[in-house]
This record gives structure tokens, C-alpha cells and sequence, in this order.
């Protein structure tokens, strides 16, 4: 199986912040690389495609990017309503294995 | 609207069963591969299986194998897991998600509310 590790495991940081969350494969899985955020006692909801493609409907401060082994989240300017949970997911074998996830606080 | 509602969990013995639904509407369902998801209580997220459109080939994590079974019904829209020999550690949230289409490949697109599953004595 494909193991994913995310960093940090959590952060604070306040509106306006610029937010990098990084994720790894334990092996090359091409750009087969989702995002999603969770809030508290909500459904997951898909941010990033295809470590870089939008989902339609997500806000443009979201951005993703990478390939093979190294991801990274961006959010570039902070708004109250992304204090979340993110989890990368892979998609490239089966079982399709989620990250542990980051956990974005208020600062 | 496309819309995601899963029904059919509760508290269940170790060693027992339980069956979940997903009822779908606003796409067309039989185009679509689906998956189930779970989130143990205070713990990440967790891919458990996903069906092809017509329902003829299906994927598991080893942890559930010979124990879950994912169907589909087309024809009712709604997708299904069958949880038999019930575990302590398959306590949680079960999520349905539909598997977006090309360019998606694979990621989950939309997503019902849970259903809650709770294996105790």
C-alpha cells in the first residue's frame, strides 16, 4: 500500500496568512493527488484534482501542485471560513490511502 | 442538486450486521462509479471500497474484506454496504462519495452527510 504522510499534523494562523500544508507518497503516484477540507462535524469536500486541477465552485486561493512523491496545498490568504481539517488523498493504486490530515487553527 | 443520503446505521453487537444505503438524485447514477468512506470517532479519513458503474468490479482495503460488500441498484439510484462480522474497530462515520468522471481520476466529488455505526457490546 502507499503510504501518505502530511506536515504539519496542525497550525495556527490568522486571517490574511499565507498556509503551505505538504504531502508525501511513499512512492510515485504520477499527479493522482486530491485535496479536500473538513470542518468540524461536516462531510469532506473536495478542493484539488490531480494535485493541481480546481474543483469548480472552490475559491481561487486554493491552489495545489506537484508530481511523483511531493505535494503541496496553498492557501493564500487565509479567511475565517478555511479553519479546517485537509486531507491529501491518492488515487493512483488501490486502496486509495488519505494522509492523516493538518488541522488549521485560529491563531 | 446533487444530493448524497446515507441511512441504515445505529448501534450494533460485535459480530453482528448492518446494511447502509446511500439514496442519490440530481445525476445520472448509473454513470458513475461510487465509493464508502469511513472516519473513525477523532481519527482521519479512511477509503473503505468503490463499484464500478454497472457493478461489475470491486475494491476493498484488506482490513474489510469477506466482511463488507458494496452493491449498487441502478435502477433505485442508491448504493449499498453490507457489514457483516461487525468489528469494534469499524466503529464510525460512513460516508458515501461519488468517484468523479475524467479528468477526476478517481477523486470523490460529492459527498452525502455519514451515517453513524457503532459496534459495542
Amino acid at each position: 500500500d502507499i503510504q501518505m504522510t502530511q506536515s504539519p499534523s496542525s497550525l495556527s494562523a490568522s486571517v490574511g496568512d499565507r498556509v503551505t500544508i505538504t504531502c508525501r507518497a511513499s512512492q510515485s503516484v504520477n499527479n493522482n493527488l486530491n485535496w479536500y477540507q473538513q470542518r468540524p462535524g461536516k462531510a469532506p469536500k473536495l478542493l484539488i484534482y490531480t494535485a493541481s486541477s480546481l474543483q469548480s465552485g472552490v475559491p481561487s486561493r486554493f491552489s495545489g501542485s506537484g508530481s511523483g512523491t511531493d505535494f503541496t496545498l496553498t492557501i493564500s490568504s487565509l479567511q475565517p471560513e478555511d479553519f479546517a481539517s485537509y486531507y491529501c488523498q491518492q488515487t493512483y493504486s488501490i486502496p486509495f490511502t488519505f494522509g492523516p490530515g493538518t488541522k488549521v487553527e485560529i491563531k | 442538486e446533487v444530493q448524497l443520503v446515507e441511512s441504515g446505521g445505529g448501534l450494533v453487537q460485535p459480530g453482528g450486521s448492518l446494511r447502509l444505503s446511500c439514496a442519490t438524485s440530481g445525476f445520472t447514477f448509473s454513470n458513475y462509479w461510487m465509493s464508502w468512506v469511513r472516519q473513525a470517532p477523532g481519527k482521519g479519513l479512511e477509503w473503505v471500497a468503490h463499484i464500478r458503474e454497472d457493478g461489475s468490479e470491486k475494491y476493498y482495503v484488506d482490513s474489510v474484506k469477506g466482511r463488507l460488500t458494496i452493491s449498487r441498484d441502478n435502477a433505485k439510484n442508491s448504493l449499498y454496504l453490507q457489514m457483516n462480522s461487525l468489528r469494534a474497530e469499524d466503529t464510525a462515520v460512513y460516508y458515501c462519495a461519488r468517484v468523479g468522471r475524467w479528468p477526476y481520476y478517481y477523486a470523490m466529488d460529492v459527498w452525502g452527510q455519514g451515517t453513524t455505526v457503532t459496534v459495542s457490546s
